[in-house]
């Protein structure tokens, strides 16, 4: 597998449940980054890790978002509590270095009905 | 005033034409910039990545980068109708993390 996948590729959920996605990054990609997109506007950038260290957490990322990269390898997005406006495809992206191109999986589409 | 302006569309062109987008952005810092394809429902595709002012070619793709106006473009030569989706630009200061713009919806028209 050469490019970055997500699971699962759709969510359907009750409001007030929680879901999880998960992302696993390109083989030796040591950057992997969250971003939420709703329809109609460009990728926002929720949270990214370097290994296993979070580093930075957009204002975005309510106290009802928590994702974590154990090990440095695949890493989770949880939400908790779930409202209809947090309705919206969630992609990961990787990178090998700082400065270089970031890859993007096919993304979660969550729906909270 | 966002950090990444993009024009939405649609940019609507005939089959062959030659198709130019382009975003404005406000911070100096940004160094690298990124052209994605985004089709409906899928994640977005990288086509084009660069680091400096003047034109990179790959293909029926250039990107061009003018830092001293803080603009840039993406032109794709003889257009097809597989060329229909979305643009997005990204654009990242050192270190940083991806800045994007809201995308263009572009409609190739046999």
């Amino acid at each position: 597998d050469t490019g970055v996948s997500q699971d699962p590729r759709h969510k359907i959920t009750k409001r007030g449940q929680n879901v999880t996605f998960r992302c696993d990054p390109i083989s030796e990609h040591n950057r992997l980054y969250w971003y939420r997109q709703t329809l109609g506007q460009g990728p926002e950038f929720l949270t990214y890790f370097q290994n296993e260290a979070q580093l930075e957490k957009s204002r975005l990322l309510s106290d009802r978002f928590s994702a974590e990269r154990p090990k440095g390898s695949f890493s989770t997005l949880e939400i908790q509590r779930t409202e209809q406006g947090d309705s919206a495809m969630y992609l990961c992206a990787s990178s090998s270095e700082v400065n270089t191109e970031a890859f993007f999986g096919q993304g979660t589409r969550l729906t909270v009905v | 005033q966002k950090e990444v302006e993009q024009d939405p569309g649609p940019l609507s062109v005939p089959e062959g034409a030659i198709v130019s987008l382009n975003c404005t952005y406000s911070n100096s810092a940004f160094q690298y910039f990124m052209w994605y394809r985004q089709y409906s429902r899928k994640g977005p595709e990288l086509l084009m990545y660069t680091y400096s002012s003047g034109n990179k070619e790959d293909g029926r793709f250039t990107a061009q980068v003018d830092k001293s106006s803080k603009y840039i473009s993406l032109f794709i030569r003889d257009s097809q109708p597989s060329d229909s989706a979305t643009y997005l630009c990204a654009i990242k200061a050192a270190g940083n993390k991806l800045t994007f713009g809201g995308g263009t919806r572009v409609l190739v028209k046999p």
